[in-house]
């Protein structure tokens, strides 16, 4: 069965310093995956995503980047956190072409900036 | 562009009763229309979706939804609700075309009274 890793699950960072959070997949081969945010209060808002090793899509800029260096492996980094960088981030992914699979999300990582 | 409308923060239902989370979508096309829910610090769970043929799609934990095309409303339903059905619901769409990107409402808080 494909299960889904996110770490860390809780992050504490002072403003200024580099973020990594890492998500893995495994079970399955060659998945589309995607990094959300959600705000405080609850919205989910899309950040990057991709369908290949390399492949990359931003969907909104900001101060954050994405990285596919392996099939299974997805990075959220940032060079230098803001506070508005503060949420909960989720990592998700699909088998196939997009449009009727679900999302699977993994259990999320928690960063405070302060 | 695609957009989803989740209209009520928050919803109050004693158990036992039958509970309605609502939702309207906006998409170019036809729609895929998905329903997860939330358990607090937690990533998202799929509870079902529609995608074509029968309007009534049953999911998870005795959830149902109704899609309507004529008002664009695809409502999260159960017959009798139970205290552990309290949690965060998101509607989600996402264009048959195969856009990547999966579009949430933001999320609605329901809670079950015992």
């Amino acid at each position: 069965s494909q299960t889904i890793h996110q770490w860390p699950a809780t992050l504490v960072q002072p403003v200024g310093s580099p973020l990594s959070l890492e998500c893995t997949v495994e079970g399955t081969s060659n998945p589309n995956l995607y990094w959300y945010r959600q705000a405080a209060g609850r919205g989910l808002q899309l950040l990057f995503y991709s369908v290949g090793i390399g492949q990359i899509s931003s969907e909104v800029p900001q101060n954050l980047s994405a990285s596919r260096p392996q099939d299974r492996q997805f990075i959220l980094s940032s060079k230098k956190l803001l506070l508005s960088d503060s949420g909960f981030y989720l990592c998700a992914w699909e088998k196939g072409r997009p449009g009727a699979n679900v999302l699977t999300f993994g259990a999320g990582s928690r960063l405070t900036v302060l | 562009a695609q957009s989803v409308a989740q209209p009520e923060d928050q919803v109050n239902v004693a158990e036992g009763n039958p509970l309605t989370v609502k939702c309207t979508y906006s998409v170019s096309g036809n729609p895929y229309l998905f329903w997860y829910v939330q358990y607090p610090n937690r990533g998202l769970q799929f509870l079902l979706k529609y995608i074509t043929g029968d309007n009534l799609v049953k999911g998870s934990y005795g959830f149902e939804a109704e899609f309507n095309k004529s008002q664009t409303s695809f409502h999260l339903k159960k017959p009798s609700a139970l205290v552990s059905d309290s949690a965060l619901y998101f509607c989600a769409v996402r264009e048959s075309s195969g856009a990547n990107n999966l579009f949430f409402g933001t999320g609605t808080r329901l809670t079950v009274i015992p």
